[in-house]
């Protein structure tokens, strides 16, 4: 079974601050896809960046990075130069390639909080 | 503009009956997904489709059902079995190379 955890709840961050979200995963499959989306108050998922397990390079999009540290299982999300407009649930997902089944394993989300 | 359409925004259920939950997609994506999410908690999966006239239970399903008659429409029905539906719910879609879109979400709630 795939399971995603993250173990911040909460985090308050100052405007400007860069800022790591922690992710570690569990899968027994060698092919996978890490996923970061961001879900505002409002309710709706934003896609923000994707990890395949067998990409070298670690992911960047815009002031979004993801720290891929395979051997650690871990795909921690770094957001430089924090906005208020970041203030939001953020969550790390997993879809594995094995088994036959589809979908994605989130976590339980961490939110971010931005103060000026 | 393509998305994915989810409707109503908010829906009231009494105890007993059943609802049904729209998500409409125009970005012919073959996949489309139900996922659930109870307050600070992730989402849950709860059906998904790959193909139209095909569907296949997540780790909830239990007091759920789905259809898929048409590439562009998976509707959601919380049956009278569901024993806690109030939740959030997304519908989500993607083709074979891309991340799942998200819809904006129905909030149901039990009165």
């Amino acid at each position: 079974a795939q399971k995603i955890t993250q173990t911040q709840p909460g985090m308050f961050v100052q405007e400007k601050e860069a800022v790591t979200l922690d992710c570690t995963y569990d899968t027994s499959d060698q092919s996978y896809g890490l996923f970061w989306y961001k879900q505002p108050s409002s309710g709706e998922m934003i896609f923000l960046i994707y990890q395949g397990s067998y990409d070298e390079q670690n992911a960047t999009e815009g002031r979004y990075s993801l720290n891929f540290q395979k051997a650690r299982k871990s795909a921690n999300l770094v957001i430089s130069a924090s906005q208020l407009g970041d203030s939001a649930m953020y969550f790390c997902a997993m879809r594995t390639a094995g088994g036959g089944a589809d979908g994605l394993t989130f976590g339980k989300g961490t939110h971010l909080i931005i103060q000026p | 503009d393509g998305g994915i359409t989810q409707s109503p925004k908010y829906l009231f259920r009494k105890e007993g009956q059943n609802v049904t939950l729209s998500c409409e997609q125009n970005l012919n994506h073959d996949a489309m997904y139900w996922y659930r999410q109870d307050p600070g908690q992730g989402l849950r999966l709860i059906y998904y489709s790959q193909i139209v006239n095909d569907f296949q239970k997540g780790d909830i399903a239990e007091g759920y059902s789905v259809s898929r008659e048409k590439k562009e429409s998976f509707p959601l029905t919380v049956t009278s079995a569901q024993k806690n539906p109030t939740a959030f719910y997304l519908c989500a879609s993607r083709t074979l190379n891309t991340e799942a879109f998200f819809g904006q979400g129905t909030r149901l709630t039990v009165v």
